[in-house]
């Protein structure tokens, strides 16, 4: 089965620091990549996705892809405490469509 | 949120009732989705749509029941569900669905928090 892990956290920052989310995928041919951000209650809203090896920067998001090493991560610069919520990473399977990891909770400390 | 709405947003039912989710997406996609979100649990994909015929089935039981009478309409029809049926479902929608774009990007509506008494 094709499997997208995170650590589930939580993981706490202070306000102004940088956080790292991170998260692993079990299929090679995996081919997009996808950070989504859910606060509590509400539905899951794209941040950005990422599709070739390197870093790729959104304001202060840096979504960071490492395909030999099946690792893409998401750094949050100057979080704020409104960045505090479950990050979900999706791994786009060609002809599998989306599979999504169980999330990272974010807390950031004023 | 205006992109893909979902009604109701909250519903209570019982083990016996019927009842349907509805799913409007106002993006000009091809493909929608049905996702069940369980506290604790990761997103679980439930049915795929690409221009209106079922590409995907995750084993999901038949007390569920997609509809999808065109591109922009996605209906979720339930009866005698169980409680840990319980949770938020979501639906989504995206251009492609067949998952062969790289960039092919859900875009998810608000939910309907279901609770089976």
């Amino acid at each position: 089965q094709k499997e997208v892990e995170q650590n589930s956290g939580p993981l706490s920052v202070p306000e102004g620091a940088i956080a790292s989310l991170n998260c692993t995928y079990s299929d090679r041919g995996s081919q997009s990549f996808f950070w989504y951000r859910q606060y509590s209650g509400k539905s899951p809203e794209l941040i950005m996705f990422i599709y070739s090896n390197g870093d790729k920067e959104d304001g202060r998001f840096t979504a960071q892809l490492n395909k030999a090493s099946q690792y893409v991560s998401l750094l949050i610069r100057d979080s704020q405490p409104s960045d505090s919520a479950t990050y979900l990473c999706a791994v786009n399977n060609y002809g599998q469509n989306f599979v999504f990891g169980p999330g990272t909770r974010l807390s950031v400390l004023p | 949120e205006t992109g893909v709405t979902q009604t109701p947003r909250h519903l209570v039912m019982g083990m016996t009732n019927k009842k349907s989710l509805k799913c409007e997406q106002h993006l000009g996609h091809n493909a929608m989705y049905w996702y069940k979100q369980s506290a604790k649990k990761p997103l679980e994909l439930m049915f795929v749509y690409s221009l209106e015929e079922r590409v995907e089935n995750n084993s999901v039981p038949s007390r569920f029941s997609p509809e999808c009478p065109n591109s922009s309409h996605l209906f979720l029809h339930l009866h005698t569900l169980q409680p840990e049926d319980s949770a938020l479902y979501l639906c989504a929608s995206s251009q492609d669905g067949t998952a062969f774009q790289q960039t092919d990007t859900q875009y998810f509506g608000p939910g309907t928090r279901l609770t089976v008494l």
